[in-house]
């Protein structure tokens, strides 16, 4: 079966600081990855999503990037954060055409 | 363009009673829509899909939804529902799978 890990769960970062957030999917091959972010009393926006690797479609213009140096590993980076990037940062994976399935999470509050 | 509405923020129903919870949908075919919940501090697990044919799909934990063209709707039920049912619940459409729209979630509690 598969499964979609995210690190860290937590992370307090200071404002200017760099971010890396990692995921990673086990069980299949070839996934389509997607990046999510989560703010407090709202929905999910999409933020970054890879059909391969090397393949990244931003959704919005932002402070981050993302990239996918392997077929199962998604990355979530900022060079400098801003306060807006706090929010809960989820990770999903699809097979082509089919539902989403997302990670755990990560929780990130930038002070 | 799409969007998608959950017009109930909180709904609160005692346990053993009956859930609708309710999602309107924009969009100009009939797009892709999911039910997902979450619980706090968790990721989102999916429970059921819409992709076409009947349109009463049976999904896990004992949930249902009906896609009704005319109305737009995407409504989330459950005959009886459980204190483990406590959560919020998103739902989500697209015109494909990829670039999906969530609903701003329903936060689901549940007295004895």
């Amino acid at each position: 079966s598969q499964t979609i890990h995210q690190w860290p769960a937590t992370l307090v970062q200071p404002v200017g600081s760099p971010l890396s957030l990692e995921c990673t999917v086990e069980g299949t091959s070839n996934p389509n990855l997607y990046w999510y972010r989560q703010a407090a009393g709202r929905g999910l926006q999409l933020l970054f999503y890879s059909v391969g690797i090397g393949q990244i479609s931003s959704e919005v213009p932002q402070n981050l990037s993302a990239s996918r140096p392997q077929d199962r590993q998604f990355i979530l980076s900022s060079k400098k954060l801003l306060l807006s990037d706090s929010g809960f940062y989820l990770c999903a994976w699809s097979r082509l055409a089919d539902s989403q399935y997302f990670g755990p999470g990560t929780r990130l509050l930038v002070l | 363009a799409q969007s998608v509405t959950q017009p109930d923020i909180h709904i609160t129903v005692s346990e053993g009673a009956s859930l609708e919870l309710r999602c309107n949908y924009s969009y100009g075919a009939t797009p892709y829509l999911f039910w997902y919940v979450q619980s706090p501090g968790q990721g989102l697990q999916l429970l059921l899909k819409y992709f076409s044919g009947d349109t009463l799909v049976q999904g896990i934990k004992g949930f249902e939804a009906e896609f009704k063209r005319s109305q737009s709707s995407f409504n989330l039920r459950k005959p009886s529902v459980h204190w483990s049912d406590a959560a919020e619940y998103f739902c989500a459409v697209g015109a494909d799978t990829d670039k999906l729209i969530f609903g701003t979630g329903t936060r689901l509690q549940v007295f004895p």
